[in-house]
């Protein structure tokens, strides 16, 4: 079965500093991976994908994620931090559960401090 | 476009009572996934609908909780009786292709409080 470990239930990091969230996951098969982000009292929203191709992925806000297969990493960056970066962050994978189930991660709060 | 829409966005009900939660997809989407979220959990998928069918209820807690969706622009998920361990963020998501891309559109969610 495909799971999601996310390293770091809680991350600070200062304005303007590098902002590395961690996530290893667990398949069978190949997997698509995601990063989802959730603000508070909102839904999840997709941030970025991989599927398949390029192994470096940019999404939104100038975050990116590079999938290491050797690793089974799909780690998010982002190079400076923003104030409305505070969030919480979910890294999800699909492709092993029939019809592409997707298991997310427990999540990774954000906390960017002035 | 408007999104997934979750209704109530907030529930306090009183341990027994039967609680709906209703949710309208995306207008096209032919996927409808039912999560749970929880402190100590995180996201559980409880039940996933593909063209009005459920595919997988597996993450269904028990007996108490059913869900059903009568057409394409409709889901409901109903806990009866309620218990205070039910209390938790409850999140309807649609996606497109049978979810074969795993993007999913989630709703802003139900906060059911069980006393």
């Amino acid at each position: 079965a495909q799971s999601v470990t996310q390293l770091g239930s809680h991350v600070s990091v200062s304005e303007g500093a590098l902002v590395l969230l961690r996530c290893n996951y667990s398949s069978s098969v190949p997997p698509y991976l995601f990063w989802y982000v959730q603000y508070p009292n909102q839904g999840l929203q997709l941030l970025l994908k991989y599927t398949t191709g390029a192994t470096l992925v940019k999404g939104i806000n100038g975050f990116e994620a590079e999938f290491k297969k050797s690793e089974t990493s799909f780690h998010l960056t982002k190079p400076s931090a923003h104030m409305s970066d505070a969030a919480e962050y979910f890294c999800a994978v699909s492709g092993d559960g029939g019809y592409q189930k997707v298991t997310f991660g427990i999540g990774t709060k954000l906390q960017v401090i002035p | 476009d408007a999104g997934v829409i979750q209704s109530p966005r907030h529930e306090v009900t009183e341990m027994g009572q039967e609680v709906t939660l209703r949710c309208k997809p995306i207008s096209g989407h032919n996927s409808l996934f039912w999560y749970r979220q929880t402190m100590m959990r995180g996201l559980e998928l409880l039940i996933y609908f593909n063209n009005n069918v459920p595919i997988d209820d597996s993450g269904m807690p028990e007996d108490r909780f059913s869900a059903k969706m009568p057409n394409a622009s409709f889901s409901t998920l109903k806990i009866q009786p309620s218990e205070p361990r039910d209390s938790a963020v409850y999140f309807c998501a649609s996606s497109p292709e049978g979810g074969r891309t795993g993007e999913l559109f989630f709703g802003e969610g139900s906060r059911l409080t069980v006393l």
